[in-house]
């Protein structure tokens, strides 16, 4: 079955510095890669995600890079605010598309 | 945006008993799914369901039955509980028609003595 593998267990910035963290997969037929943020003590909450058919897309200060060729995505925290200090989670969806496999997470840290 | 509420938030059990989580969702979603998340393990998919009736293995399904008896309800059971079952567990809902976005609820920290 599907692996995803994060390869940042932590991440410290400094306030107003970029943070990115990278996942690979392994199912070349993958084709949705969301994110998720999670806050200390709560549930998981959607932040953006990536589609196989664009390698990037943007929301606000967030940027996903997917490079199917290598099965390596990417989120890109530009301009870092202490409210996004929180563990983050990359996923990958297996062939079939209905279930989720999941990173161990990030956690990440913004230093003033 | 879509609402998955958990009950109970947290839950302490002893080896050997029953445990019952409970997850609500009022979006209307054909699919629901059970977490569990440890530390260095990220979320693992225990069970999931595809509408009123239907339930499905995920990857670690040993353990743990789940039953979705609405569209709105899908309970995850431990029958006969374990210290090894000690975690936080993740309900979520979703529709892979809709972009397949999940939502997830606030989980439940279960401790089993």
């Amino acid at each position: 079955g599907e692996k995803v593998e994060q390869h940042e267990s932590t991440l410290s910035v400094r306030e107003g510095d970029s943070a990115v963290i990278n996942c690979t997969y392994t199912d070349t037929a993958s084709s949705y890669f969301p994110w998720y943020k999670q806050e200390a003590g709560k549930g998981l909450h959607f932040v953006i995600d990536i589609r196989s058919n664009v390698d990037r897309k943007q929301s606000q200060r967030l940027i996903v890079l997917l490079d199917k060729k290598a099965k390596r995505f990417s989120l890109h925290i530009t301009a870092t605010q202490p409210e996004d200090s929180a563990i983050y989670f990359c996923a990958a969806t297996n062939s079939a598309g209905n279930k989720l496999t999941f990173g161990i997470g990030t956690r990440v840290l913004v230093r003033p | 945006e879509a609402a998955v509420t958990q009950s109970p938030r947290n839950k302490v059990a002893v080896t050997g008993g029953k445990v019952t989580l409970s997850c609500n969702q009022t979006n209307n979603h054909n699919n629901m799914y059970w977490y569990r998340q440890d530390t260095g393990h990220g979320l693992r998919l225990i069970h999931y369901s595809y509408g009123a009736g239907s339930t499905e293995k995920g990857d670690i399904p040993d353990g743990y039955k789940a039953s979705r008896p609405s569209q709105e309800n899908f309970s995850l059971i431990l029958e006969l509980a374990t210290p090894s079952q000690t975690s936080v567990y993740f309900c979520a809902s979703g529709d892979p028609g809709n972009q397949d976005t999940q939502y997830f609820g606030p989980g439940t920290r279960l401790l089993v003595l």
